[in-house]
């Protein structure tokens, strides 16, 4: 069965420090990935995925992520983090009828002045 | 991209009663699916809504519990019944608007159940 851990409930990083955001992830065949984050009483947004092809993704506000399929992880990294970063981060993976995710419990990400 | 407008966005309910959430996308998209995700726990899918066939629903889940309906390829509606405060979530609305992989996300209806 597929699944998603991600080891980290909780994370405080200074403004202006770098990120990175463990996911591991456990499927049968090649994995469709991807990063989700939550900001307080919003909906979910997609930062970024991965299908195929070159294995560090780049994604939107600055976030970018490596597949390291010997590791069968999926870790998200951010060179420098933003106040505004300050939300919950979750990992997913599909397969076929990818669209079908199965999610990781999170991490909440907490940016410290 | 897609835009998906859910109703409503929050309720308060009382136990017993049902609650019916409307989910209203900007764009034709074959399947619908609905998310629920408890207090400070992550998205379980709870069904995928077809249009023009019943319901899928994953383990744990039962139409009786979590009716939907799929009228056409822009809306949705999922009903919480009989509700008791263990429902109290948030019920995401998601869909795939082309076979992009991406999962684009409602904002969410935020259920309270006293």
């Amino acid at each position: 069965a597929q699944s998603v851990t991600q080891p980290d409930i909780h994370i405080t990083v200074s403004e202006g420090a770098s990120l990175e955001l463990r996911c591991n992830y456990s499927y049968g065949a090649t994995p469709y990935l991807f990063w989700y984050v939550q900001s307080p009483g919003q909906g979910l947004q997609l930062l970024l995925k991965y299908f195929s092809g070159d294995t560090l993704v780049q994604g939107i506000k600055g976030f970018e992520a490596e597949f390291k399929r010997s590791q069968s992880s999926f870790n998200l990294r951010k060179p420098s983090v933003h106040w505004s970063d300050a939300a919950e981060y979750f990992c997913a993976v599909g397969g076929s009828g990818f669209q079908k995710l199965v999610f990781g419990t999170g991490t909440r990400l907490l940016v410290s002045p | 991209s897609a835009v998906i407008s859910q109703k409503p966005s929050r309720d308060i309910c009382q136990r017993g009663t049902s609650l019916t959430i409307q989910c209203q996308v900007d764009s034709q998209v074959t399947m619908m699916f609905w998310y629920r995700q408890q207090p400070g726990q992550s998205l379980t899918l709870i069904a995928t809504a077809n249009q023009g066939s019943e319901a899928t629903y994953e383990s744990g889940f039962v139409i009786d519990k979590f009716p939907i309906s799929r009228p056409n390829l822009t809306f949705s509606t999922l009903t919480v019944s009989n509700m008791s405060p263990e429902d109290s979530s948030i019920y995401l609305c998601s869909v795939t608007p082309r076979s992009t992989g991406e999962l684009f996300f409602g904002e969410g209806s935020r259920l309270t159940v006293l």
